[in-house]
């Protein structure tokens, strides 16, 4: 099993839509969960993060971590074209420990 | 403030050859961490860099090797190079972290080399 499982979509979806993205993951030890964003010839630029369970809200977008689940989601409301891009959800023990990525989900928004 | 940038942002290599990737952290940051991502999928670790030290190896053979120099830039060299070496490599920058939870010592990426292996 994968530490980190995320399904690659493709997902399309018309503007406008709440849009939902999710990883699981293994290791119960995991503390820090992040979302990267990564448009197409870029490098990921991180989105959201939260510390251990709960939600964090940042404008449209909104992370949810479920510890006793091993669940995280990233939801964006009120999808835009401009959030056409691959979204990688990455999860780690502690501040100094590398991070470990899921495969990446990637987000079409119609106009 | 200077983000991080890499180069070169393309090379093709073929298979035996070696490379030479380089890597500029931010301004402020001593630590820095490469990064491989192949085609669709996620970037996976291959070691970090902290003071001139290598702190930290993922799961990559020891023809994958790197440096880092007094004013915390890195090299990423790869010997021997194969087909599937074919990535994106990417390059983070961080500050250390004091172990507070609100600190996560957020990783601030270039934008990669992209190597292609013949």
């Amino acid at each position: 099993q994968k530490e980190v499982e995320q399904d690659p979509g493709p997902l399309s979806v018309p503007e406008g839509a709440i849009v939902s993205l999710n990883c699981t993951y293994s290791n119960s030890a995991f503390q820090y969960f992040m979302w990267y964003r990564q448009y197409s010839r870029k490098g990921p630029e991180l989105l959201m993060y939260t510390y251990s369970s709960g939600n964090k809200e940042d404008g449209r977008f909104t992370a949810q971590v479920d510890k006793s689940s091993k669940y995280i989601s990233l939801f964006i409301r009120d999808s835009q074209p401009s959030d056409s891009a691959t979204y990688l959800c990455a999860i780690r023990n502690s501040g100094n420990t590398p991070l470990v990525f899921g495969k990446g989900t990637r987000l079409s928004v119609i106009a | 403030e200077t983000g991080v940038t890499q180069s070169p942002t393309h090379l093709i290599k073929t298979r035996g050859q070696q490379v030479t990737l380089r890597c500029s952290s931010q301004s402020g940051h001593n630590t820095v961490s490469w990064y491989q991502q192949a085609l669709g999928q996620g970037p996976q670790f291959i070691f970090q860099y902290y003071r001139e030290e290598e702190n930290g190896r993922g799961n990559f053979p020891p023809r994958f090797s790197g440096l880092q120099f007094p004013n915390y830039s890195s090299e990423l060299n790869v010997n021997a190079l194969e087909l599937d070496d074919s990535a994106l490599y990417l390059c983070a920058s961080s500050s250390p972290t004091s172990g507070r939870p609100t600190n996560t010592g957020e990783l601030f990426f270039g934008e990669g080399s992209r190597l292609t292996v013949l």
